[in-house]
Order: C-alpha cells, then sequence, then structure tokens
C-alpha cells in the first residue's frame, strides 16, 4: 500500500532562513505528489503538486518542491521564511489515476522573528 | 465567492444523537470527497462520489451515510454519534478523478 512519511512533526526557523519539510514515499510506480498548507481553524490549500513532468515544482507563496525518485522523496522548500509561513504542513501523495489522497502525519512550521 | 462551502462550521452534540454536515461546492466539480482529520491533525478519507456515485467507501462504519442529491452537493449524515466520532470533517472536490482537491473550510464536531 501507498504511504507518505513526514520527518519531523515541527520545524521551527528563524525569519528569513530557509525552510525545509521532509516528505518520503513509497509506492512501486511514480505517484502524483502534493504539499498542502492548512493554517489555524482553516481548511487545507494547495501549494503544489507533481504530477510526472518536470521534477521542480514551483508552488503559491514562494515555495517549491523536488521530486527524487532514486530517493522517494518529495521535499518542500523555501528559500526565505516570512512569519505569515507559520502553519500545518501537509504530503500526499495518490495513487497514478485515482482519485485517492494520503495524507502524511503533517509538520508544523514554527517561524520566529 | 466561496468554492467549497461546508455547514455548520462548528457542532456540538450528546452522544447517541444523529446529525448532518452540509458541502456544496461551485465549481462545477464531478466529484467530492468526505475526509476526517483527527485530534493530532491525521486526515484520511472516508468517501468520495463522482456524478452522485459513491466511489470510495474506506472502512467507514455503517453509522456515517454520505447522500449526493446532485453533483454540487454531498452531505454526511451521522446516525448513533460516538465520542470516537469527534474530530474535524472537511469536504473537497476535484473537476475529475485524480484532479486537484479543493477544501472546504471544515466542520469541528464535537460528542459529549
Amino acid at each position: 500500500a501507498q504511504s507518505v512519511t513526514q520527518l519531523g512533526s515541527h520545524v521551527s526557523v528563524s525569519e528569513g532562513a530557509l525552510v525545509l519539510l521532509r516528505c518520503n514515499y513509497s509506492s512501486s510506480v511514480p505517484p502524483y505528489l502534493f504539499w498542502y498548507v492548512q493554517y489555524p481553524n482553516q481548511g487545507l490549500q494547495l501549494l503544489l503538486k507533481y504530477t510526472s513532468a518536470a521534477t521542480l515544482v514551483k508552488g503559491i507563496n514562494g515555495f517549491e518542491a523536488e521530486f527524487k525518485k532514486s530517493e522517494t522523496s518529495f521535499h518542500l522548500t523555501k528559500p526565505s521564511a516570512h512569519m505569515s509561513d507559520a502553519a500545518e504542513y501537509f504530503c500526499a501523495v495518490s495513487p497514478t489515476n485515482t482519485d485517492k489522497l494520503i495524507f502524511g502525519t503533517g509538520t508544523r512550521l514554527q517561524v520566529f522573528p | 465567492d466561496t468554492a467549497v462551502s461546508q455547514t455548520p462550521k462548528y457542532l456540538v452534540t450528546q452522544m447517541g444523537n444523529d446529525k448532518s454536515i452540509k458541502c456544496e461546492q461551485n465549481l462545477g466539480h464531478d466529484t467530492m470527497y468526505w475526509y476526517k482529520q483527527d485530534s493530532k491533525k491525521f486526515l484520511k478519507i472516508m468517501f468520495s462520489y463522482n456524478n452522485k456515485e459513491l466511489i470510495i467507501n474506506e472502512t467507514v462504519p455503517n453509522r456515517f451515510s454520505p447522500k449526493s442529491p446532485d453533483k454540487a452537493h454531498l452531505n454526511l449524515h451521522i446516525n448513533s454519534l460516538e465520542l470516537g466520532d469527534s474530530a474535524v470533517y472537511f469536504c473537497a472536490s476535484s473537476l475529475r478523478t485524480a484532479d486537484t482537491q479543493y477544501f472546504g473550510p471544515g466542520t469541528r464536531l464535537t460528542v459529549l
């Protein structure tokens, strides 16, 4: 069965520092991969998605993620953190050609001034 | 303009009661979903519907019954509520199967 592992339930960075949120997937074939963000008391918003096109995917709010098949990873990065980036981030995998999203356990990002 | 909306936003009820949560999308999407987010923020799919037809039913107790009167609506009815049903329930929709899913704001259900 496909699954997603997010390393680190909490990540803290200073404003202006690099953000790196880790996601590894298990799949026998390249799946579709997603990063969603959840701000406090809100629903999930799509940051970016990988669907077997370019391996470097650019998303909203300056985030990007790189699909690395050899490492089965899809880590999320942002060069410079803003206070407004503080939120819960979820990595998700969707088996190709299905509509099922399997979520990781989430990573809470804290940004300090 | 709200894309995916849910009502109510908060729902507090007693054990044993029956309650419903409503979801509507104005995106013209064919597929709708229900997800449950537990107290540890873990999200798990419960159901998906495509053109009013049930596609996914993820080992959810029979007390949970989704109903899709039309493509734009997917309601969730829960019978005999239990303490463990307390969670945030999210509705989502996508244009077609395997397309990007757009989520509603969630309904926080608290069972006392």
